[in-house]
């Protein structure tokens, strides 16, 4: 299977603390993106990072690659409530399909 | 604003009986996907067109249809759902090849 897998399946963390998620994959890549979704809602685009970069900023969010582990992580900085969600890391291979693991579900505690 | 927009957000369909779910987009964008997402799982692409090019995933079954008539639009349709089908189907859309997905909200489909 070309989907990646998330570690940890589900995160709880108090409001204000760092939220770390971790992607790993199986194929060369083009990029990695990361999306969030709330519940029973479409999903939204957070970051791209091309394989030749290895880390990317915005705003909280903070995204590192390291392609010769084949692994990503996303770090989410001073969580707020309105962060709880399910991440989900997605890999596109430069054929137009994005592959998408497993999910991290987030809960962050008022 | 622009977005990707699909109708409805719910749809409930007997087991075997046709369903066309539909997806428009306001973006321009020359990519529109179809994925399927069972609960608690990741998405699944199921097909997509880059401008009037179908691209079918390999393992998505005959069940599943889609027809893209312009640019804006694109649908899906299953010639008869089982209740296996019963899932959210995302809509999404790209500027390019490696680029970013806009996602729609989603149509909810139940199949009883």
């Amino acid at each position: 299977s070309q989907q990646g897998e998330e570690d940890p399946q589900a995160l709880s963390i108090q409001e204000g603390e760092n939220a770390t998620m971790n992607c790993s994959y199986k194929t060369s890549i083009n990029n990695l993106q990361w999306y969030r979704q709330n519940s029973g809602r479409g999903l939204v685009h957070l970051i791209l990072i091309r394989s030749n970069e290895r880390e990317k900023h915005s705003g909280r969010l903070r995204v590192t690659l390291d392609t010769s582990k084949k692994s990503s992580s996303l770090l989410i900085t001073a969580s707020r409530a309105a962060d709880t969600a399910s991440y989900f890391c997605a890999t596109d291979e430069g054929t137009n399909n994005l592959f998408f693991g497993t999910g991290t579900r987030l809960t962050v505690i008022p | 604003d622009a977005m990707v927009i699909q109708n409805p957000r719910y749809q409930v369909t007997q087991f075997g009986k046709p369903v066309t779910l539909s997806c428009s987009q306001t973006l321009n964008h020359n990519v529109m996907y179809w994925y399927q997402q069972k609960s608690s799982q990741a998405p699944k692409l199921l097909f997509h067109y880059y401008d009037k090019d179908f691209n079918n995933e390999a393992d998505t079954p005959d069940n599943f249809q889609s027809r893209r008539p312009n640019t804006s639009f694109c649908f899906l349709d299953i010639r008869s759902p089982g209740l296996g089908d019963a899932a959210m189907y995302l809509c999404a859309t790209s500027r390019d090849n490696s680029y970013e997905q806009y996602f729609g909200p989603g149509t909810r489909l139940t199949v009883t």
